[in-house]
């Protein structure tokens, strides 16, 4: 059965470095998603991104983060400049439609120090 | 307003029994409504879809729609240990809105 995987796992990093979390989608999807969890709280929405370009974002999407499919099977978070904040987990998602079912990695535990 | 309620729980069960969980919304247009099932320290993990008013039934899971109530609920038939777990509700406004909203979810434990 097709799934989204996501590396790494587990990402530890330093207070003002870069990160960049990997996800590769099922493969005829064509929406893909980013999503945090800080640790006793809701999911919440980052980012969508469809057609090669981003279709909706939310305010915790600023100008520090980006997203990237580098390739046909990649999909990329990049979070320029970490805050202590950003600890959480990031999940990618993956929909054959817009406002389908969304099926996700297992995540990646970002932790800030 | 919070957008998507869910009763934290936690809700326990005894091993058989029914599990219910409900979930209301704030946004009327809403068309979308899924429920996820998360252990802890893992990923949402997708267990229903449902699109219009009324039941919908897989397996043991059985997810109710009423759009004019602005509620959504999942029923656990037959509960099993193996279904201890927090259950997210998550709703999509549809149209050019791809996100999903999502409650804080409700922390089921089935007994043996």
């Amino acid at each position: 059965e097709p799934e989204v995987t996501q590396t790494p796992s587990h990402q530890v990093t330093q207070m003002g470095q870069e990160v960049i979390l990997r996800c590769v989608p099922i493969s005829n999807h064509l929406y893909f998603y980013w999503y945090r969890q800080i640790l006793g709280q809701k999911v919440e929405f980052l980012v969508s991104f469809y057609n090669n370009e981003i279709s909706e974002k939310s305010e915790i999407f600023d100008d520090q983060f980006s997203v990237e499919r580098p390739d046909g099977s990649n999909f990329t978070l990049k979070i320029r400049s970490t805050k202590l904040e950003d600890s959480a987990m990031y999940f990618c998602a993956s929909s054959l439609y817009g406002g389908n079912e969304q099926f996700f990695g297992p995540g990646t535990r970002l932790t800030v120090l | 307003q919070k957008e998507v309620e869910q009763n934290s729980g936690p809700l326990s069960v005894p091993e058989g029994a029914i599990a219910s969980l409900n979930c209301t919304y704030s946004d009327r247009v809403s068309q979308s409504f899924f429920w996820y099932r998360q252990y802890s320290g893992k990923s949402p993990e997708l267990i229903m879809s449902i699109y219009s008013n009324g039941d919908k039934e897989d397996g043991r899971f059985t997810a109710q729609l009423n759009k004019a109530s602005q509620y959504v609920s999942l029923l656990i038939r037959d509960s099993q240990p193996s279904d201890s777990a927090t259950y997210l509700c998550a709703v999509n406004r549809g149209g050019n809105n791809r996100k999903l909203i999502w409650g804080l979810g409700t922390s089921l434990a089935v007994n043996p």
